[in-house]
């Protein structure tokens, strides 16, 4: 698998529920970032997490970090139809490298 | 809290023509990238930048592509001739220090090549 690989690739839930994604990558990261991206639109920027944390919140958002899995989870508590888009992981190629590897995204959608 | 800023926020050209897609990174970071994004794909590095030259770059990034950071606070991509799989969006991001590689991205520019 490639670096940053999210699964599921989509995901169809009522408002109200929780949203769970989960990303695994391949080498070791000194950080991991989740994104947000609506149809056709930016990527807005939703959290980053460090290797040494295991666990970070933002609002309705819980990151999780399992460095030992390299694997990362979002969780999306009480899902409202606004939160339909795609979640993408993100994490460095590299501990010391440029580039930034994206996963192919989870795309949520959240019915009303 | 500061951000990466990106201008024109949608840019439509014809095919042939130069494009030039501008960035404001951060205003302490020293790393700059851009990125892009082809509809429905994923999004794909194709350089970095600093200290004035190119760190890095993919394959994607031929010689139609060029970058520049023309003064203290601009961070440019130039594509030469436009063909129409150019078509995508494209993302600038920036970091402080290598390192530790945190990228903060813009909020892209979409590109249309007729």
């Amino acid at each position: 698998s490639q670096q940053g690989e999210e699964d599921p690739q989509a995901l169809s839930i009522q408002e109200g529920e929780n949203a769970t994604m989960n990303c695994s990558y391949k080498t070791s990261i000194n950080n991991l970032q989740w994104y947000r991206q609506n149809s056709g639109r930016g990527l807005v920027h939703l959290i980053l997490i460090r290797s040494n944390e295991r666990e970070k919140h933002s609002g309705r958002l819980r990151v999780t970090l399992d460095t030992s899995k390299k694997s990362s989870s979002l969780l999306i508590t009480a899902s409202r139809a606004a939160d339909t888009a795609s979640y993408f992981c993100a994490a460095p190629e590299n501990t010391g490298g440029f580039k930034t590897i994206f996963g192919a995204g989870t795309r949520l959608f959240v019915k009303a | 809290e500061p951000e990466v800023t990106q201008t024109p926020s949608h840019q439509v050209t014809q095919m042939g023509q130069e494009v030039i897609l501008r960035c404001v990174p951060i205003s302490n970071h020293l790393y700059f990238y851009w990125y892009r994004q082809i509809l429905g794909q994923k999004v794909e590095f194709l350089v970095s930048f600093y200290n004035n030259e190119i760190s890095e770059k993919s394959e994607i990034f031929d010689d139609q592509f060029s970058v520049e950071r023309p003064d203290g606070s601009n961070f440019t991509l130039k594509i030469r001739s436009t063909k129409l799989e150019d078509s995508a969006m494209y993302f600038c991001a920036s970091s402080e220090v290598k390192g530790r590689n945190e990228q903060f991205f813009g909020p892209g520019t979409r590109l249309t090549v007729l």
